[in-house]
């Protein structure tokens, strides 16, 4: 059974700070993995996928890398702003496209 | 394109009481999936549907059924609501084109069971 782990669980930094969130999962066998944000109160917004045979994605100041070898995601965000501040949640895609979540880590980047 | 659509927003059921959650997609998706979110246990799968006509189970299905009514609905059902089952419950879609399998998210439905 997959299972998906963020690290931290919370974060908060002053505004202008790169920053990097963790994520691992236990079963390499992935389709891909997807990063979300999640304002408080609100649905799921899709920020980057990572296909399996890729090692990267970018999106204007996100970037997210992929090591299925070591079941390692990273989201690194770069000159933080305050409104960044949300949950980051990633999660893998296996079988049926079915997603297992992590947990999330609920940012707080501060003017 | 609306995406992907849920209905109602908000619910509060007494104990024992039946809904059902409607949940469209207008993005010609093959898949849909229901999930659950609970504080400390972050989004679980309740059913999915892989294609039109066929549904499974997913993590925590217990409690739940499910009906794919054509390629845009899917909606769930609970039965006999129990207080367990308060929860946000999130709707998505995605296609299975060239292994992408981007999942899309509905808006949420703020469940209260009393």
């Amino acid at each position: 059974k997959q299972e998906v782990t963020q690290i931290p669980a919370a974060l908060s930094v002053p505004e202008g700070e790169n920053l990097v969130l963790n994520c691992s999962f236990t079963d390499s066998a992935i389709y891909n993995l997807q990063w979300f944000r999640q304002d408080p109160g609100k649905g799921l917004t899709s920020l980057l996928l990572i296909q399996s045979s890729q090692r990267e994605q970018t999106s204007g100041r996100l970037n997210a890398s992929l090591d299925k070898s070591s079941g390692r995601s990273t989201l690194y965000i770069a000159a933080s702003q305050p409104g960044d501040s949300a949950t980051y949640l990633c999660a893998a895609a296996s079988g049926y496209s079915t997603l297992t979540f992590g947990k999330g880590t609920m940012l707080l980047v501060s003017p | 394109n609306a995406g992907v659509t849920q209905t109602p927003k908000f619910q509060v059921l007494k104990t024992g009481q039946s809904m059902t959650l409607q949940c469209a997609q207008d993005m010609n998706h093959n898949s849909m999936y229901w999930y659950r979110q609970d504080p400390g246990m972050g989004l679980r799968l309740i059913y999915y549907s892989a294609s039109e006509g066929t549904t499974d189970k997913g993590e925590v299905p217990n409690g739940y059924n499910v009906s794919r009514l054509n390629k845009r609905e899917f909606s769930l059902r609970l039965e006999s609501a129990a207080p367990s089952q308060t929860s946000v419950y999130f709707c998505a879609s995605s296609v299975r084109d060239r292994g992408t399998h981007e999942q899309y998210f509905g808006p949420g439905t703020r469940l209260t069971v009393t």
